[in-house]
């Protein structure tokens, strides 16, 4: 089967850094997807790593080591806006775009 | 550049009834995949669609069910409604069901089974 475990909750200062971790348990590997879901919204995409190493995208950046079960996504210069709930998700075992989603990580950006 | 839509936005059922979810594919998009969200949980994979025909299945009894049109469009359905279907309903579109492309989500529909 696939496990997936995130923090429930994190709170952050505005401006600051953030940092989310999520691992995962699966058979067979075929990436880690991450998501943002605003409250009575939509998940958006985020980010797809499928190889080890920090992928940077603007203020967002996601780290995977695959021989840990380990990713990260890494928050910078945090905004009020990005109070979300962030989502870990791997595919299901044979690859594909049906996903495993942990419970999410809800993240409060205060002054 | 009309992205995933749902119908309707909320809905309230009681137990035993049946219900009707739709959806709409982000345009270019041919695989609609279905998902259950309950309060303060992920998205829990219901079954997805591709070319008319159910390709994979979550862990859901046969009361789900689902169709996809020959324009991509989706519907969910669930019969004999139990208060635990009470969630968000998500409906998801990508081009092929093989990559893994990323899921472009619409915003769902909340229903409550009272």
């Amino acid at each position: 089967g696939q496990n997936i475990d995130q923090p429930t909750e994190m709170t952050a200062t505005e401006g600051a850094i953030v940092q989310i971790n999520c691992t995962y348990q699966t058979s067979g590997f075929n990436g880690l997807f991450w998501y943002q879901q605003h409250a009575g919204e939509a998940p958006t995409f985020l980010s797809y790593n499928v190889l080890d190493g920090l992928e940077e995208k603007g203020r967002f950046s996601s780290f995977l080591s695959r021989s840990k079960g380990y990713s990260y996504l890494l928050l910078k210069e945090l905004q009020m806006k990005d109070s979300a709930s962030y989502l870990c998700a791997v595919p299901f075992t044979g690859g594909g775009n049906k996903l495993t989603f942990g419970t999410g990580t809800q993240l409060k950006v205060e002054l | 550049d009309a992205g995933v839509t749902q119908s309707p936005t909320h809905l309230i059922k009681t137990r035993g009834q049946q219900v009707t979810l739709r959806c709409s594919p982000k345009s270019g998009h041919d695989t609609v995949s279905w998902y259950q969200q309950a309060l303060g949980q992920g998205p829990q994979f219901i079954f997805q669609y591709y070319e008319e025909e159910e390709r994979q299945r979550g862990n859901f009894p046969d009361r789900f069910s689902g169709h996809q049109f020959p324009n991509y469009s989706s519907e969910l359905n669930v019969n004999a409604l139990l208060l635990g279907d009470s969630a968000l309903y998500l409906c998801a579109s990508s081009l092929g069901p093989g990559k893994e492309s990323p899921l472009h989500f619409g915003n769902g529909t909340r229903l409550t089974v009272t």
